[in-house]
């Protein structure tokens, strides 16, 4: 089965500074790698997600970059914002929704004001 | 903002009651689940559903069980609680024949005295 890692489990970053948290994924089938947010007392939200077939996908100050070569993708927040301060989740799956999401392990994003 | 609803919010209960957490969504999704939340923020699927009469166990052994009578409504329930059952409960659903995004409740925090 699928086994996704990530890196690090805590974060701390200046208002301003750019975060970038990683994960890795062991089934080279895998083709679908979503990231989620949670803030405290919610359930995760998807922020964004990318699909094999590119390498890189922005939306405003997110960005996802992914290797398929090297089974890896990361996440990256520009000119974070108190707001971003949350729990972030990677995940990897085959590309239909009849299989499962494998979660990676959370990181707690805190930025510092 | 997910269609996705879950309740209660809190519980708190003593040891050996039954209790039953509900979760709804109104998105016509076919498959839905049930993960749940350490402290430690880690993702553990407990429990997953294709669609009517259709129930699944998920990676984390669970001694709750689930029961899918109609399509919007995936309630769990533990026959007898314990003070080891105490945690966070999310659900979530997706639509099969999409890619996988998943949408989730809120949450249900399960205190066991």
């Amino acid at each position: 089965g699928e086994n996704v890692e990530q890196h690090p489990s805590t974060l701390s970053v200046q208002e301003g500074d750019s975060a970038v948290i990683k994960c890795t994924y062991s089934d080279s089938a895998s083709n679908y790698f979503p990231w989620y947010k949670q803030e405290l007392g919610k359930g995760p939200q998807l922020i964004i997600d990318i699909r094999s077939n590119v390498g890189e996908k922005k939306d405003q100050r997110i960005a996802v970059t992914l290797n398929k070569t090297a089974k890896h993708f990361s996440l990256h927040i520009t000119e974070t914002q108190p707001e971003d301060s949350a729990v972030y989740f990677c995940a990897a799956s085959k590309r239909t929704g009849a299989n499962n999401l494998f979660f990676g392990t959370g990181t707690r994003l805190t930025v510092i004001p | 903002e997910a269609d996705i609803y879950q309740t209660p919010r809190y519980l708190v209960i003593g040891t050996g009651k039954k209790i039953t957490l509900e979760c709804s969504q109104t998105m016509g999704h076919d498959k839905m689940y049930w993960y749940q939340q350490d402290p430690g923020m880690e993702l553990h699927l407990i429990h997953y559903s294709y669609g009517v009469n259709s129930t699944e166990k998920g990676d984390l052994s669970s001694e709750s069980t689930v029961s899918r009578i109609r399509t919007e409504h995936f309630p769990l329930t533990l026959e007898s609680a314990r003070p080891s059952h105490t945690s966070q409960y999310l659900c979530a659903s997706s639509q099969v024949s999409s890619y996988n995004e998943q949408f989730f409740g809120p949450g249900t925090r399960l205190t066991v005295l």
